[in-house]
């Protein structure tokens, strides 16, 4: 069965370093999003990208981060200069299919990024 | 935005017992309404969806959901817990009027089964 990936599973960064997080979506899917959980919070949206750019993004999704994908199969989110509080659970999900726009979005493992 | 609530972080229930974990939304114009399961080190799986249609949604593992518009409600349930359904479940919405269904979370409920 098709699964979205992510890598790595677990990441530990510097303070002010920059991270990339890595997913491969399921390969017919068309739209693509990030979301993170900070331990014992919510799990929130941070941006959705389709037709190679992005469609949405949260008020968490400033300048410090960006998406990208660089070929047919990845799609990343990188974080110019972590911070302290951008240590989370980072999920990569994706959804629809050319035949039509499907509202159910397969999610990643996650990706643990921890800020020291 | 929407606002989507779930009653109780934490549910325990004996195995063999009813599981109910509850999710109402805040929405007026009723969303689209999802319960996704996630397992330890794993990834947030799909147990089922109300779109439209038939207000009972049946889903993966025995679990059932139904949507109550009146009540703003989408409440999960399974009439007889298993060991292996201790998880986290989270409760997500989507507007209908948003193409690329962006996801509003609940702040999730663990369950955990007792032998």
């Amino acid at each position: 069965e098709p699964e979205v990936t992510q890598t790595p599973s677990h990441q530990v960064t510097q303070m002010g370093q920059e991270v990339i997080l890595r997913c491969v979506p399921i390969s017919n899917h068309l739209y693509f999003y990030w979301y993170r959980q900070i331990l014992g919070q919510k799990v929130e949206f941070l941006v959705s990208f389709y037709n190679n750019e992005i469609s949405e993004k949260s008020e968490i999704f400033d300048d410090q981060f960006s998406v990208e994908r660089p070929d047919g199969s990845n799609f990343t989110l990188k974080i110019r200069s972590t911070k302290l509080e951008d240590s989370a659970m980072y999920f990569c999900a994706s959804s629809g299919t050319r035949t039509g726009v499907s509202r159910e979005q397969f999610f990643g493992p996650g990706t643990r990024l921890t800020v020291l | 935005a929407q606002s989507v609530t779930q009653l109780g972080s934490h549910v325990s229930v004996s195995e063999g017992a009813l599981v109910l974990l509850r999710c109402n939304y805040s929405s007026s114009v009723p969303p689209y309404l999802f319960w996704y399961v996630q397992y330890p080190n794993q990834g947030l799986q799909l147990l089922l969806k109300y779109t439209t249609g038939a207000t009972l949604v049946k889903g993966i593992n025995g679990f059932e959901a139904e949507f109550k518009k009146s009540e703003t409600s989408f409440h999960l349930t399974k009439p007889s817990a298993h060991m292996s359904d201790a998880a986290e479940y989270f409760c997500a919405v989507n507007d209908r009027g948003s193409t690329l269904g962006r996801l509003y979370f609940g702040r999730g409920t663990q369950l955990t089964v007792w032998p």
